[in-house]
């Protein structure tokens, strides 16, 4: 079974960097399309990208020049990175897998504000 | 983008009766649509994959059809259980998107 857990700071103040990690347990960093998605009211759910362990990864275009999503196959994990961020980024960002079947496992999602 | 459109927005059934949901493309995306359902402060679940395959371990009271752009979620009988916020997904083209969601709440 697939264990997914975000953690990082819960507060970010605007302009600044939100940075996420996502632990892996149950499965191989090796394996899957690793993904980052966020939910708030004013956009719903929404998906940021993903990476995969073979180098490939894709990114939402509405956020691509601010995000990078990098894997750490020594500890099994993977990261957010979004940059320059606003009040529109204010959301719970969850971290998962993802393939054309849509999303299987999600993390119990992780609260970030955005604000001074 | 693709967009994904669900309706009703929200809906109030009793226990027993026949729910439907609704989803709706922007464009044709074969059968590459999924559905999840999401419960108060809890990450969405996934129900359906493919338009109408059952995820492993969800009730067989819930089923979907549909392709192209057109497509449906059922309940076929509704349990104080589903009470949750349903959602589409579509997997067809970068980037995925989904649904705004249909609130299903129990009279």
């Amino acid at each position: 079974q697939v264990q997914l857990q975000e953690s990082g700071p819960g507060l970010v103040k605007p302009s600044e960097t939100l940075s996420l990690t996502c632990s892996v347990s149950g499965a191989s960093i090796s394996s899957y399309y690793w993904s980052w998605i966020r939910q708030s009211p004013a956009k719903g759910l929404e998906w940021i990208g993903y990476i995969h362990s073979r180098g490939s990864n894709n990114y939402n275009p509405s956020l691509k020049s601010r995000v990078t999503i990098s894997l750490d196959t020594s500890n099994n994990l993977f990261s957010l990175k979004l940059t320059s961020v606003t009040a529109a980024d204010t959301a719970i960002y969850y971290c998962a897998t993802y393939d054309n079947s849509g999303v299987n496992y999600w993390g119990q999602g992780a609260l970030v504000t955005v604000s001074s | 983008d693709i967009q994904m459109t669900q309706s009703p927005s929200s809906l109030s059934a009793s226990v027993g009766d026949r729910v439907t949901i609704t989803c709706r493309a922007s464009q044709s995306i074969a059968n590459y649509l999924n559905w999840y359902q999401q419960k108060p402060g809890k990450a969405p679940r996934r129900l359906m994959f493919a338009a109408s395959g059952l995820q492993s371990g969800v009730p067989s009271r819930f089923s979907g059809s549909g392709s192209g752009t057109d497509f449906t979620l059922t309940i076929s009988s509704l349990r104080p259980e589903d009470s949750a916020t349903y959602f589409c997904q579509q997997s067809y083209s970068m980037p995925p998107t989904f649904g705004q969601g249909t609130k299903v709440e129990i009279k």
